[in-house]
């Protein structure tokens, strides 16, 4: 069926550092991504978006690439900071269908 | 500037109990959402609202009813609680469905 995974549950970086999430989705159909940040005992965040008419989309330090063709999505982090610390879910929306996706989550652990 | 409220915050039920959580949003959005989070796991739809009257179910509906009393209003209710419905809680909205949404801080429920 279809899912969207992370490739890695935990990822270590040093203050500083880029920081880079993947996620991988099956669904070829889906149409809109999104990439929420969730600190320890606190709700989902949003970080950014992208629709699948994109390639690319640019935030405040962060970046969204979706490849289509291999159907991945990475978010990226320019100078990780110690309160970009927490753990990042990718979602997907299919083309057809009302509902969001969520991916199981990669914890994201900045070193001072 | 609340956002999106639940209450309550921490809650403990006996099995067979029964309780609802409240969520209310003061951002005017269309579209509101039950979600449950496992550990280690990514976010599950319960149920949504995709406007004011309107309710569906979402990915893991069994064993919740939800009501939408008005458009800033939107309640989970758990008729006769079971251990496996030991989770975070959270409710989002949005203003139109799977546009950015908003989370509230969750509920965090324990069925003994």
């Amino acid at each position: 069926g279809e899912s969207v995974g992370l490739h890695l549950p935990t990822l270590s970086v040093q203050e500083g550092d880029n920081s880079i999430i993947n996620c991988a989705y099956s669904n070829s159909a889906s149409d809109y991504f999104i990439w929420y940040k969730q600190e320890s005992g606190k709700g989902p965040q949003f970080i950014i978006d992208i629709r699948s008419n994109m390639d690319k989309r640019q935030g405040q330090r962060v970046t969204v690439l979706l490849n289509k063709t291999v159907k991945h999505l990475s978010l990226q982090i320019a100078a990780t900071q110690p309160g970009d610390s927490a753990v990042y879910f990718c979602a997907e929306k299919y083309n057809a269908g009302n509902m969001l996706t969520f991916g199981g989550g990669t914890r994201l652990m900045v070193k001072p | 500037n609340a956002g999106v409220t639940q209450t309550p915050k921490f809650q403990v039920l006996k099995t067979g109990q029964s309780m609802t959580l409240q969520c209310a949003q003061d951002m005017n959005h269309n579209s509101m959402y039950w979600y449950r989070q496992d550990p280690g796991m990514g976010l599950r739809l319960i149920y949504y609202s995709a406007s004011e009257g309107t309710t569906d179910k979402g990915e893991v509906p069994n064993g919740y009813n939800v009501s939408r009393l008005n458009k800033r209003e939107f309640s989970l209710r758990l008729e006769s609680a079971a251990p496996s419905q030991t989770s975070v809680y959270f409710c989002a909205s949005s203003t139109e469905m799977n546009t950015e949404a908003f989370f509230g801080q969750g509920t965090r429920l324990t069925v003994v």
